[in-house]
């Protein structure tokens, strides 16, 4: 059974438009973050959260919103959706403990039009 | 600027033959050095770890080595299969804690033919 789960896995959206990437874990791990991935490039972090209630300001926040409103539960807020934010886009959760390992979703894939 | 190289970008190899992936990092402090395997349109699955200056892993047909002076680590896959075809990426953490930052790679796309 999957323990990071997004939804959806695929969404077109239109530019200006509103669009929100759901991510679920059920690792109790206090920890969950947002990646975005671009053909030819690495992961860059958007956000992250250590807690409940919290987020804070990855790499490349710029355009992106993000909500944490349980343990359990993170999200990924586009308000005005632009050309440039069609990618992957990957939630990930870890623990605070010693080794760092995150655990990744399955990823979705955005396109904007 | 890119931090973490991976070479090659891509990569086509037979069942049963054997294969080398680089990674070449500037990363500082290098903490540790991850391997994820990613099959088209999957997540990211990691496959082996590496803590410290000359530390080799193995993990069934996979095997690791880190060279933290060089800033390098290798990835082998020993016997390859179909399932192997995906792409490896390369991820260096530059703190042992969830505190750090993760730096990625592009990764290697390998394609394992019949």
């Amino acid at each position: 059974e999957a323990a990071v789960t997004q939804s959806p896995r695929s969404k077109v959206a239109v530019t200006g438009g509103k669009v929100t990437l759901s991510c679920h874990q059920t690792n109790n791990h206090d920890y969950m973050y947002w990646y975005r991935q671009d053909t030819g490039h690495g992961l860059r972090l958007i956000h992250y959260s250590y807690v409940a209630d919290s987020t804070e300001k990855g790499d490349i926040p710029d355009g992106y919103k993000a909500s944490r409103p349980s343990q359990e539960n993170f999200s990924l807020i586009l308000e005005l959706a632009s050309l440039s934010q069609t990618a992957v886009y990957f939630c990930a959760s870890s623990d605070n403990l010693g080794g760092h390992e995150q655990y990744f979703g399955p990823g979705t894939r955005l396109t904007v039009l | 600027k890119t931090q973490v190289e991976q070479s090659p970008q891509s990569l086509v190899v037979r069942q049963g033959e054997n294969c080398v992936l680089q990674c070449n990092y500037s990363v500082t402090p290098d903490n540790h050095l991850r391997w994820f395997k990613q099959d088209t349109g999957k997540g990211l699955v990691s496959l082996t770890v590496l803590v410290h200056e000359n530390d080799k892993t193995s993990n069934g047909r996979y095997s690791a080595t880190l060279d933290k002076d060089a800033k390098h680590s290798t990835l082998h896959i020993t016997a390859t299969l179909l399932d192997d075809t995906a792409t490896y990426i390369c991820v260096v953490g530059d703190r042992g804690s969830a505190l750090g930052r993760l730096h990625f790679g592009a990764g290697t796309q390998l394609i394992v033919i019949p």
